[in-house]
């Protein structure tokens, strides 16, 4: 069963803006995972934030977990037309053998 | 960094007939693999993980003998769907992981259209 939810679903913003992804999930995880995905690609992985983790950064990427919220945001900033992709956050659950994929956000980045 | 491929890329067929879709580790060996399916526009939703040598676990709702999984090696997983219908077609995705959920490499997906 998919337990993330993202919002927004789609997000449109000028190249240069900051995009800001959230992601919701409903029990308790290990860690959870950012990963983009081009149209009609396979997925290609960002960033891995550990349950015990509240903030991490990797070039223009910043993640944030709450886990009392269960929530997480991704943050990309400067953007680029290349950002232009979706985005999707899993979640590793505890005691299950599998990532659990959101719905995804299509981000687009206009030139 | 590791890859993943799978093949074909993409691949049409007539309803009924089955198709084999494979999947390989090429520069490490994984213990596990997971088969995910995403429909248009979609999420990824797994299908099966499967361990080198034994039976696949399949998710609920899918016929694990209408999508049959082997892997037989630690580099290669296949997926066969049988009896293909025009809504099996859909966008299939392999990952591979060495070992533990945290590291999983997605293959670039194989786009099956039935007609």
């Amino acid at each position: 069963s998919q337990q993330g939810e993202e919002d927004p679903q789609a997000l449109s913003i000028q190249e240069g803006e900051n995009a800001t992804m959230n992601c919701s999930y409903k029990t308790s995880i290990n860690n959870l995972q950012w990963y983009r995905q081009n149209s009609g690609r396979g997925l290609v992985h960002l960033i891995l934030i550990r349950s015990n983790e509240r903030e991490k950064h990797s070039g223009r990427l910043r993640v944030t977990l709450d886990t009392s919220k269960k929530s997480s945001s991704l943050l990309i900033t400067a953007s680029r037309a290349a950002d232009t992709a979706s985005y999707f956050c899993a979640t590793d659950e505890e005691g299950a053998q599998k990532l659990v994929f959101g719905q995804g956000t299509r981000l687009t980045i206009n030139p | 960094g590791a890859v993943v491929s799978q093949h074909p890329s993409r691949v049409i067929c007539k309803s009924g007939t089955s198709v084999k879709i494979e999947c390989r580790s090429l520069d490490f060996q994984a213990t596990t693999m997971f088969w995910y399916r995403q429909f248009p526009k979609q999420s990824l939703m797994l299908m099966a993980t499967s361990n080198e040598g034994s039976k696949a676990t399949y998710e609920q709702g899918v016929e694990k003998d209408k999508f049959l999984i082997n892997h037989a090696s630690l580099t290669l997983s296949t997926l066969t769907v049988t009896s293909a219908h025009p809504e099996d077609s859909s966008f299939y995705i392999c990952s591979a992981s060495p070992g533990g959920l945290k590291t999983q490499y997605f293959g670039p997906g194989t786009r099956l259209l039935v007609l």
